[in-house]
């Protein structure tokens, strides 16, 4: 079965613009999550979606928003892009339901770098 | 509180040695407690994870030992080799309104061969 899968792998975009990232879960997992990660830090939380709906949501500014569609695929788009928002933004999903801890699966990440 | 610290940055050991990373928490909520593998331009992927209710779990190579009264856990890799050599990462959650994973700040392993 295919893994977690993210496009574009990679993006260059210029300070002001907006970015979509996109997100296609493992094959059965109605819960997917986004991540960001700076260079030579750990991922942090961004949002997480169950059954398209926002569950959770990080310490990021309202730039920042994300959807899932029917097929529980999901977006992420940033707007307003400043030079801090260069980063890797990974994608995970997981069987995850409500009260119960499920292991997460990430995808490779898209590489933002805003000039 | 939502902290996850994790040490030593970086380490360094030889082909065979038994490298040690360790973690420390302050939010006694968590019960879920995960370690990830990450390759240069590759997402993290799960290697071993542990609940609080017992105090060491083996995968393989790969051991987390678990103290509950310290809020401390650490990975151990047994006989390490040079393919092990990546970025290890723990993280926390605890079961509830999200899947929310709080990670450490990561430590960069080198297996020397």
């Amino acid at each position: 079965d295919a893994g977690v899968t993210q496009s574009p792998t990679h993006l260059i975009k210029t300070r002001g613009q907006h970015v979509t990232l996109r997100c296609s879960p493992i094959s059965g997992h109605k819960s997917v999550s986004w991540y960001q990660q700076v260079l030579g830090q750990g991922p942090q939380f961004i949002f997480q979606y169950y059954e398209k709906e926002e569950r959770g949501r990080g310490n990021f500014p309202d730039r920042f928003s994300a959807r899932q569609f029917p097929n529980y695929s999901s977006e992420l788009n940033v707007n307003a892009l400043l030079l801090g928002d260069s980063a890797l933004y990974l994608c995970a999903s997981s069987l995850w339901d409500r009260g119960l801890n499920s292991p997460l699966h990430f995808g490779n990440g898209t590489r933002l770098t805003v000039t | 509180q939502q902290q996850v610290k994790q040490s030593p940055q970086s380490l360094i050991v030889q082909k065979g040695g038994i490298p040690i990373i360790n973690c420390a928490y302050e939010n006694t909520a968590f019960d879920y407690f995960p370690w990830y593998q990450q390759f240069p331009g590759k997402g993290p992927a799960l290697l071993i994870a542990i609940r609080p209710d017992v105090s060491e779990k083996k995968e393989g190579r790969f051991t987390i030992s678990f103290n509950k009264s310290a809020k401390q856990f650490s990975l151990h890799i047994m006989d390490s080799q040079p393919g092990d050599s990546a970025t290890y990462f723990c993280a926390a959650s605890n079961g509830g309104a999200t899947n929310k994973l709080i990670f450490g700040t990561g430590t960069l392993l080198a297996v020397q061969p």
